[in-house]
């Protein structure tokens, strides 16, 4: 079986400091891994993915995440966070096929000015 | 190119109503999913279409939820009767084969009173 566990639902941090939302998951098999965002009133939209090639995987908006197997997580990271970062952040681990996804319950990133 | 569509965006009814929800996925795309998402959660899939075939129901409550997708293009999500713990938002994705790109739809958050 496949699940996703997020730490924290809640994230703050100022703008311009690191961003790291965490993501631990488990599986039986090598997962895929994705990261989503999702604006207020908006659909998810795809950050970023690990589909078992490089394990630093770079995403959009300055967003990149670091698949480790030892550790089973895949934390999304950002240098310097944005007020336009501020969204709830979901990671999901498919199986290999894609034909399903197990979403976690989601971190919600505020930026303080 | 149009992303997905969903309407009604808002639904509010009274308990043991019947509601429905419509999908428009992106055109070309065969895979559609419907998933729930409650309050502070990640979404869950309900069902999983491939062109006008469901190939994974198993999450689907059919004692009182219902969906079809004629011709393999739009898709119609129905509860009948709703109970007050079907709340929540509904959200329409879409992919192209077996990719694992999906395109979600902003919704439908449904209240029943």
């Amino acid at each position: 079986a496949q699940s996703v566990t997020q730490l924290g639902s809640h994230v703050s941090v100022s703008e311009g400091a690191l961003v790291l939302l965490r993501c631990n998951y488990s599986s039986s098999v090598p997962p895929y891994l994705f990261w989503y965002v999702q604006y207020p009133n908006q659909g998810l939209q795809l950050l970023l993915k690990y589909t078992s090639a490089a394990t630093l995987v770079k995403g959009i908006n300055g967003f990149e995440a670091e698949f480790k197997k030892s550790e089973t997580s895949f934390h999304l990271t950002k240098p310097s966070a944005h007020m336009s970062d501020a969204a709830e952040y979901f990671c999901a681990v498919s199986s290999y096929n894609f034909n399903k996804f197990y979403f976690g319950s989601g971190t919600k990133l505020n930026v303080k000015p | 190119e149009a992303g997905v569509v969903q309407s009604p965006r808002y639904k509010i009814i009274e308990k043991k109503q019947p509601v429905a929800f419509w999908c428009n996925p992106i055109s070309g795309h065969n895979t559609l999913y419907w998933y729930l998402q409650n309050l502070g959660q990640g979404p869950e899939l309900l069902i999983r279409y491939e062109n006008e075939e469901a190939v994974d129901d198993s999450q689907l409550p059919k004692d009182r939820f219902s969906a079809e997708r004629l011709k393999g293009v739009d898709s119609t999500l129905k509860i009948q009767p709703a109970e007050l713990g079907d709340s929540a938002v509904y959200l329409c994705a879409s992919s192209q084969g077996d990719s694992y790109e999906q395109y979600f739809g902003p919704g439908t958050r449904l209240t029943v009173t």
